[in-house]
């Protein structure tokens, strides 16, 4: 596709429960970047992927939390044993090469997640 | 610390007006700076960038302009239209951290007809 695609749109879940969270970047672009949105907040932080490497993970909240990017292009965040506090907005981003060469990351539409 | 944040949580503007969103950094030693606009629903969108060996940088109807001396940034939209009621977020990438941008809370713009 043209743009970053992120997959679920919506995901509801119960408290405790495994969560994936799939993003499928712009083809050829290097750098992704994973963001968190809570409802009136700005995007925060999560992590940075160059290639297969996660380059600064240093915005995961806790080892709850972890991203992997295999092959360099379709990067999965994955949330275990999840809380009520993990509902946001996950955002997942790309760019060609990453910053600083360019601020100008292109974003999926996110993926709502709702913990019960 | 590295912190971005917004004078006003919402502005309201009347339709064909400029709107002026105005942005307060807190480390002085930032030295890229940019605007996103997100829309209901969307994921945030790059509208334009400015670095610190500037003070002023054109867009398509807007303008960014950087005052650091007061670590202020303001984004000017000129003729505001209907399609640009979103939040806008500015953001800065932090000295020493060039692999991530930290967004600031944001502002509401809100065109009335």
């Amino acid at each position: 596709g043209a743009g970053v695609s992120q997959t679920p749109s919506n995901k509801v879940t119960e408290k405790g429960k495994y969560v994936e969270l799939r993003c499928d970047p712009i083809s050829g672009h290097t750098a992704l970047y994973w963001y968190r949105q809570s409802l009136g907040q700005g995007p925060e932080f999560l992590i940075y992927f160059q290639g297969t490497g996660a380059a600064d993970d240093s915005g995961l909240p806790n080892d709850r939390f972890f991203a992997v990017r295999p092959e360099g292009s379709v990067s999965t965040l994955k949330i275990q044993r999840t809380e009520r506090g993990d509902s946001a907005v996950y955002l997942c981003a790309s760019s060609l090469n990453g910053i600083p060469n360019t601020g100008e990351l292109f974003f999926g539409e996110g993926s709502r997640l709702t913990v019960l | 610390g590295e912190s971005v944040g917004l004078h006003l949580p919402t502005l309201s503007v009347q339709e064909g007006d400029n709107s002026i969103i105005n942005c307060a950094y807190s480390n002085s030693a930032s030295d890229y700076f940019i605007w996103y606009k997100q829309e209901s629903g969307k994921g945030p969108q790059f509208i334009i960038d400015i670095r610190s060996n500037m003070d002023k940088r054109q867009g398509q109807r807007v303008t960014v302009l950087l005052n650091k001396t007061v670590k202020h940034l303001s984004l000017q939209i000129a003729a505001t239209q209907p399609g640009d009621s979103a939040v806008y977020f500015c953001a800065e990438i932090p000295p020493f951290r060039d692999d991530k941008i930290i967004f600031g809370k944001g502002t509401r713009l809100h065109i009335l007809p």
